[in-house]
């Protein structure tokens, strides 16, 4: 069973700022991971799908990159919008799994 | 607008049973594998259940199986979640999530339901 630990687990930032945002699996999940955003109350959103590729709609300043065991979500200047949780989520293997999560903050 | 509805949650004692679904609209329902996923309150995300496109391919979580059957009507573009011997550890948002995909496969969720609350409690 792959496991997938985000850091850090809260994000402190001001807008306009760069966020890096970090997901390492227990097991190489080659580039099958996705990063979700969900703010409070609502559904998580698809953001990137296997490591790189933006879903749909979604703006460029959000990009991911990595392959095998260690991810990173990149939002390059944040919008206010932006302040939320951020989920990995790998599917390479059964079961599917969630990372922890990362909670952005305003500073 | 592709959507995901999700209905069905509430209160139900420890023990009990429950059934949740899933309308879908905007979309072809019947080619997509859909997915369940919950959410304890105040936690993280975890998979519970998934079907494949015609309903004859099902994958369970080891925490739900033997209690929860997962199934779908591609005649009224409806998926369904039963859950039966329900614990404290059930009480959860349940999302339903499309695939990218018609098959059982590991996958990635890009259309999400809002959600319904399961609550166990006597």
């Amino acid at each position: 069973e792959i496991v997938l630990t985000q850091s850090p687990a809260t994000l402190s930032l001001s807008p306009g700022e760069r966020a890096t945002l970090s997901c390492r699996a227990s097991q190489s999940v080659s580039r099958y991971l996705a990063w979700y955003q969900q703010k409070p109350g609502q559904a998580p959103r698809l953001l990137i799908y296997d490591a790189s590729n933006r879903a749909t709609g979604i703006p460029a300043r959000f990009s991911g990159s990595g392959s095998g065991t260690d991810f990173t979500l990149t939002i390059s200047s944040l919008e206010p919008e932006d302040f939320a949780v951020y989920y990995c989520q790998q599917r390479s293997n059964w079961p599917l799994a969630f990372g922890g999560g990362t909670k952005v903050e305003i500073k | 607008e592709e959507q995901l509805v999700e209905s069905g949650g509430g209160l139900v004692q420890p023990g009990g049973s429950l059934r949740l679904s899933c309308a879908a609209s905007g979309f072809t329902f019947s080619t997509y594998a859909i997915h369940w996923v919950r959410q304890a309150p105040g936690k993280g995300l975890e998979y519970v259940s998934a079907i494949n496109s015609n309903g004859g391919s099902t994958y369970y979580a080891n925490s739900v199986k033997g209690r929860f059957t997962i199934s779908r009507d591609n005649s009224k573009n409806t998926l369904y979640l039963q859950m039966g011997s329900l614990r404290a550890e059930d009480i959860a948002v349940y999302y339903c999530a499309r695939g990218t995909q018609l098959a059982l496969l590991p996958d990635a969720f890009d259309i999400w339901g809002q959600g319904t609350m399961v609550t166990v409690s006597s």
